[in-house]
């Protein structure tokens, strides 16, 4: 069974700092991997895909990386700012394309960027 | 960008009643899917849906639950019995085969009294 785990579960930066959100998953069969954030009592807003052939995604100031090996993705955050302040998940989907395989979710980072 | 829409985006019933979450996936999107998120705890997967039937299903979608696509456009999960614990954040999702990426919604609270 797939266990997703995000670390570290809450961070707070001030402005302008550079991060990195870690996730890591048990079972390295995926097919792809997505990074969410969540605004407190909102949906989830797709950041980052990254395919499992692929090495990493960029997006404006987010950069995530995949090492399928290892079973572990970082999300980089360049130059935060407070409107970054949200809990980021981290969800993958296993190896079986075709079929409406499930995301397993991992446990978020809540980050907090201070003025 | 195309959006998935969910409605309503709020719901308070009391419990024992019946309730349906409505959802508009991404028009070209062939896999369709709800999930719920408990206050502070993970988003956890219900139901996927592909081809007009259930294709996978969790232990909390028991009989209580249901998912039907109508017609051509919406897709709704039904809850026959509401429950006390059944409060949470419900997601619908769909994603399309070009890279299998999901799209959310964002979200219908429902909250049982």
């Amino acid at each position: 069974k797939q266990e997703v785990t995000q670390i570290p579960a809450a961070l707070s930066v001030p402005e302008g700092e550079n991060l990195v959100l870690n996730c890591s998953f048990t079972d390295s069969a995926i097919y792809n991997l997505q990074w969410f954030r969540q605004d407190p009592g909102k949906g989830l807003t797709s950041l980052l895909l990254i395919q499992s052939s692929q090495r990493e995604q960029t997006s404006g100031r987010l950069n995530a990386s995949l090492d399928k090996s290892s079973g572990r993705s970082t999300l980089y955050i360049a130059a935060s700012q407070p409107g970054d302040s949200a809990t980021y998940l981290c969800a993958v989907r296993p190896w079986d394309t075709g079929t409406a395989s499930k995301l397993t979710f991992g446990t978020g980072t809540r980050l907090q960027v201070t003025l | 960008e195309p959006e998935v829409t969910q409605t309503p985006s709020h719901q308070v019933t009391q419990m024992g009643q019946e309730v349906i979450l409505r959802c508009v996936p991404i028009s070209n999107h062939l896999y369709f899917y709800w999930y719920r998120q408990i206050l502070g705890q993970k988003v956890e997967f219900l139901v996927s849906f592909y081809n007009n039937e259930i294709s996978e299903k969790s232990e909390i979608f028991d009989d209580q639950f249901s998912v039907e696509r109508p017609d051509g456009s919406n897709f709704t999960l039904k809850i026959r019995s509401t429950k006390l614990e059944d409060s949470a954040m419900y997601f619908c999702a769909s994603a399309g085969q070009e890279n299998f990426g999901y799209t959310f919604g964002s979200g219908t609270r429902l909250t049982v009294v």
